[in-house]
Parts: structure tokens; C-alpha cells; sequence
């Protein structure tokens, strides 16, 4: 079973509103990991932290979604303004390292709908 | 860029029937590959990767074998199951630092009776 746990499972917004999803990586990962799964089920890199320091983030990330890694807290994604593009399966994943042959975990993802 | 490409949309197969499943990679140095697969409604999960020590990964009665001369690594069962039917992924991990891992499309596997 996953270790990795996101909350809530469900998001159901409004266009403009703030969505906000939470996730607490397995203990003792690091590296956390946020990807959008689209409609067709393909995979989009968001961010991936290390602690709590950016590593790499995508441009849309940049403009409209602010997501933070704090220590002895959840780490969070935030859309500030909601758009119906943005209806999607959103899931954090953690690893142990950020090496490149090290497992990555998900959790089971928090399925935003924007109304 | 680097790139996978992995079988792509729905595969539908008989309970019995062999799985092969493709992945191509294209990359200036070889990448990681892994095999994810997701149920419905649960984690993806890691199901194969590509760097064993020379040994053929297997999980789950599946493998898959790295071969650099045609940049694949297709996953093969050799009897599909009921609950093998799940999405699965094809990925990459190029070698360079601030580790990300990227999902081929991913097939979606229908086992019937």
C-alpha cells in the first residue's frame, strides 16, 4: 500500500477559485514530486523538491501554481486561479535520493474537477 | 530532446495470451527506463527498471530487457492474467542531475476471459 498520502481525494472548484492539495511524502523521502494526469492518462512533470528547495519546475508551474515542501509539514500545490484545463489527476510522489536509479513512490492523487 | 515512445492507447488480450508491451527510447546517452503500472484507482507503482546489475529485471512473472543496439525495452509476460489489466507506463530518468522522472503515454491493458 502507498505511503505516500494526499489529501483531500476529491477537489471540486470554480473557475478563478483557489485549489489547494496537500500531500505528506513517505517518511524520510526527501525528494517529493507533483504530476498532472490528464484526461488520457498521460503524466505531466510539475515540480520536484529536494527538502525544501526547488529542483526543477515547469513554466506553467511558475505562472499559476505555487507549491512549497516546509519542513515537519505537509507539503501543498496550490492553483491560484483555477482554469477547466486544470480539471486533472494531481499526484505527489517521494524518493529516498534524487539519484537517477532510485524508486520513486506515489500516492493514490487528488482528482481536481473545475466547474 | 530525449524521448520515449511506448506502445500506445488500449491492448486488448485473452487471459493465457502472451504480453508485449513496446518502448523505444531516443537519447544521447542511455537513460534509466523503468516500467510503472497503475490500477485503477490506486499509485502507480514501480514495476521493472532497466539497471539490475546484468541481471534480467522481473517482477510479477514480468521482464524486460534493456538493448542498447535498438534502444528498447519492451515488457513481456508470458501468460496475461485477469489482474494484469492496468495502465502502464514506459519512463525515463535521463542521466544528467535534479533527478526527474518522465512518463511515456502509456497503454492501457485489457485482460478478458
Amino acid at each position: 500500500n502507498s505511503k505516500v498520502i494526499q489529501t483531500p481525494r476529491y477537489l471540486v472548484k470554480g473557475q478563478g477559485q483557489k485549489a489547494k492539495m496537500r500531500c505528506i511524502p513517505e517518511k524520510g523521502h526527501p525528494v517529493v514530486f507533483w504530476y498532472q494526469q490528464n484526461k488520457n492518462n498521460e503524466f505531466k512533470f510539475l515540480i520536484n523538491f529536494q527538502n525544501q528547495e526547488v529542483l526543477q519546475q515547469i513554466d506553467m508551474t511558475e505562472k499559476r501554481f505555487s507549491a512549497e515542501c516546509p519542513s515537519n509539514s505537509p507539503c501543498s500545490l496550490e492553483i491560484q486561479s483555477s482554469e477547466a484545463g486544470d480539471s486533472a489527476l494531481y499526484l505527489c510522489a517521494s524518493s529516498l535520493s534524487g539519484g537517477a536509479n532510485t524508486e520513486v513512490f506515489f500516492g493514490k492523487g487528488t482528482r481536481l474537477t473545475v466547474v | 530532446g530525449d524521448s520515449v515512445t511506448q506502445t500506445e492507447g488500449l491492448v486488448t488480450l485473452t487471459e493465457g495470451l502472451p504480453v508485449m508491451l513496446n518502448c523505444t527510447y531516443q537519447s544521447t546517452y542511455s537513460p534509466f527506463l523503468f516500467w510503472y503500472v497503475q490500477h485503477l484507482n490506486e499509485a502507480p507503482k514501480l514495476l521493472l527498471k532497466s539497471f539490475t546489475d546484468n541481471k534480467r529485471p522481473e517482477h510479477q512473472g514480468f521482464h524486460a530487457t534493456l538493448h542498447k543496439s535498438s534502444s528498447s525495452f519492451h515488457l513481456q509476460k508470458s501468460s496475461a492474467q485477469l489482474s494484469d489489466s492496468a495502465l502502464y507506463y514506459c519512463a525515463w530518468v535521463s542521466g544528467g542531475s535534479n533527478y526527474k522522472l518522465t512518463f511515456g503515454k502509456g497503454t492501457l491493458l485489457t485482460v478478458t476471459p
